[in-house]
Formats: structure tokens, sequence, C-alpha cells
């Protein structure tokens, strides 16, 4: 079973625009991850926040995490083509190791 | 460094025939963990090993996939017989296994299994 659901399904911007993404969980976790996907490779992680934050950044991207709310999102600056891939998030549940991947959210950076 | 490893990186049988899936996770690494990835679909958890014991092997369907990690390192996963809705990406990760370190894992590029 699937923990998160990301928003949306698929994304299609132009080089520069910002790129937004949501995931929604549905239990209480230790803390959220979000990783990316290119067609045909493994998953690389992006960043982790922890359920006692509220925002990270790294480079050109942004989470934000809302407890009370069970979603959290990712916000990609200054697009660029080759951010095109599929971005997953992924939870670790109160008590447990285990990661629970959402069905992910397609974005497409057109040149 | 090198990453985590796995082979084959594709392979194609018939159903009814066996397969296996081989990875070497990053030096080091004490947690290894097998996925399942459909088409589409964000990976399944199929089994958490904590160096060669299986912690967490709930979702793994052990009537016809095994797995193991004999000296606690690299970790082959098997099915047999192979069905057709077996068809999918099976991917290898590992992580550092620190004890309440909330930490990344590390992926393989996978392996894509088509089953005809």
């Amino acid at each position: 079973s699937q923990q998160g659901e990301e928003d949306p399904q698929a994304l299609s911007i132009q080089e520069g625009e910002n790129a937004t993404m949501n995931c929604s969980y549905k239990t209480s976790i230790n803390n959220l991850q979000w990783y990316r996907q290119n067609s045909g490779r493994g998953l690389v992680h992006l960043i982790l926040i922890r359920s006692n934050e509220r925002e990270k950044h790294s480079g050109r991207l942004r989470v934000t995490l809302d407890t009370s709310k069970k979603s959290s999102s990712l916000l990609i600056t200054a697009s660029r083509a080759a951010d095109t891939a599929s971005y997953f998030c992924a939870t670790i549940q109160g008590g447990s190791e285990k990661l629970v991947f959402g069905k992910g959210t397609k974005l497409t950076v057109n040149p | 460094e090198a990453g985590v490893v796995q082979s084959p990186r594709y392979k194609i049988i018939e159903k009814k025939q066996p397969v296996a899936f081989w990875c070497n996770p990053i030096s080091g690494h004490n947690t290894l963990y097998w996925y399942l990835q459909n088409l589409g679909q964000g990976p399944e958890l199929l089994i958490r090993y904590e160096n060669e014991e299986a912690v967490d092997d709930s979702q793994l369907p052990k009537d016809r996939f095994s797995a193991e990690r004999l000296k606690g390192v690299d970790s082959t996963l098997k099915i047999q017989p192979a069905e057709l809705g077996d068809s999918a990406v099976y991917l290898c990760a590992s992580s550092p296994g620190l004890a309440g370190v909330p930490h990344e894992q590390f992926f393989g590029p996978g392996t894509r299994l088509t089953v005809l």
C-alpha cells in the first residue's frame, strides 16, 4: 500500500519557470523525503525534512511540511530541462523504519 | 565511491521460469532493501535486511519469492516460478542503518524484468 499521494500526477512547464509538487499522507511520520527518478535510472535522494521542521532548502529546492494537514510541497525554482523526471515523496511512519512512497509527479521541463 | 550495484539490468524470461537478481550495496551500509516498482507507481518495499537478518519481509510473496543476504553484504532476490504479473523493475537500496537517525536510502539502477 502507498502512503503518499502526489499532486499533480503530471506537470509540464517551460525552462526558467518554477515547479511546485504537493504530497499528502495519511499517518503520523518521523520524516518525509523527496526523491527524483530520471527515465530508466534509479531513484536519487533530494532532501529530507523531519517531522519537527517546517521548511528546508537545498540549492534550487524548497520543501515545506505541514504535519497538521499531513502535507508537504516541493518547489523547484528556475527549472531546467535536466529537471525533467518523476518526483516521489516518501515517508517514514512513526515507530517504523519503513519508507513508503507515493505514486509520483511526472515533471516535464520544456527547453 | 561506488554506488549500489545491481545485475542484470534487464532480464526477459518466459513464465514459470526462475530468475535471480543480485545487489551489492554501498560499502559499510548495514541496511539493504529490495523494492518492486510497477510502471507509473512508486517503489514498494519487498524486504529489508539489517546486516544478514531479514527484519521486515511482510510484503514478500513467500510462495514464490525468496531472498538472502548470507554474509551481510551482497544480496540475491529470487522468483520461482515467475508469473506474468511479476514484470516490473526490481530496485535494491542501502543505507547506513544508524539506529534512531533519519537517513536517506541509496538506490541502484534496478533490474527490469519482463515475463512473457
